[in-house]
């Protein structure tokens, strides 16, 4: 069992839906961070959020942190083909300890 | 870019052989990390570490040995490969514990 839990593993839909992604846990974190992986390259970070309730945004993909610390999620709007790629969670700090913890990640694929 | 290059890129090696990963960074950051990405499992941390001759264990590390003689350097040893860790290897970079990391372009390795 994992610590963070991201749901769903896969998702293809169509260009210009709407989609989630979830991230959850039992443990408390003191960041979440949202990684992009594309094919045969490492992930790169698109968000950091740190408060309770925060929401970012960046561009079509909508970012939140639950109130209790505990679980995060991606909205991204109007998908588009260049979204594909593997979306992964990752916390840490509080009782989910001193390192960064990653989830097993979203495989999204956009397709046009 | 982070600048981080992993070396080799691609490598098929027989059970029972010894392989050396390099990771090599040129932001002199604080604390590199060796990761193993296999299907369904995200992200898994193999050995950390925090300073030259300071390193860690993380959630997979039987099997694995690690060595920083030089901040920019971790190296990731393979002492007898088995095939189980056939998987795709990444190296990453942070300046502190919870912060940001940057991901290197990662080592495909194939152990038959």
């Amino acid at each position: 069992t994992q610590l963070l839990e991201q749901s769903p593993q896969f998702l293809s839909i169509q260009e210009g839906e709407n989609l989630t992604v979830y991230c959850n846990s039992s443990s408390v974190f003191s960041s979440l961070q949202w990684y992009r992986q594309e094919p045969g390259e490492g992930p790169v970070l698109l968000v950091t959020v740190v408060t309770g309730g925060e929401v970012k945004k960046l561009k079509r993909l909508t970012f939140q942190f639950g109130d209790a610390r505990k679980d995060s999620s991606l909205h991204i709007t109007a998908a588009q083909p260049g979204d594909t790629g593997l979306y992964l969670c990752a916390g840490g700090g509080y009782n989910a300890g001193n390192m960064l913890t990653f989830g097993g990640g979203t495989r999204l694929m956009v397709k046009p | 870019d982070a600048g981080i290059t992993q070396s080799p890129r691609h490598k098929v090696t027989e059970t029972g052989t010894p392989v050396t990963l390099r990771c090599h960074q040129t932001e002199n950051h604080r604390y590199m990390y060796w990761y193993r990405q296999d299907p369904g499992h995200g992200l898994r941390l193999i050995h950390y570490s925090y300073g030259v001759k300071d390193t860690d264990k993380g959630e997979v590390s039987d099997g694995y040995s690690v060595s920083r003689s030089k901040t920019e350097d971790f190296l990731l040893t393979l002492e007898s490969a088995t095939s189980s860790q056939t998987s795709v290897y990444f190296c990453a970079i942070s300046e502190g514990q919870l912060d940001e990391q940057y991901f290197g372009p990662g080592t495909r390795l194939t152990v038959t």
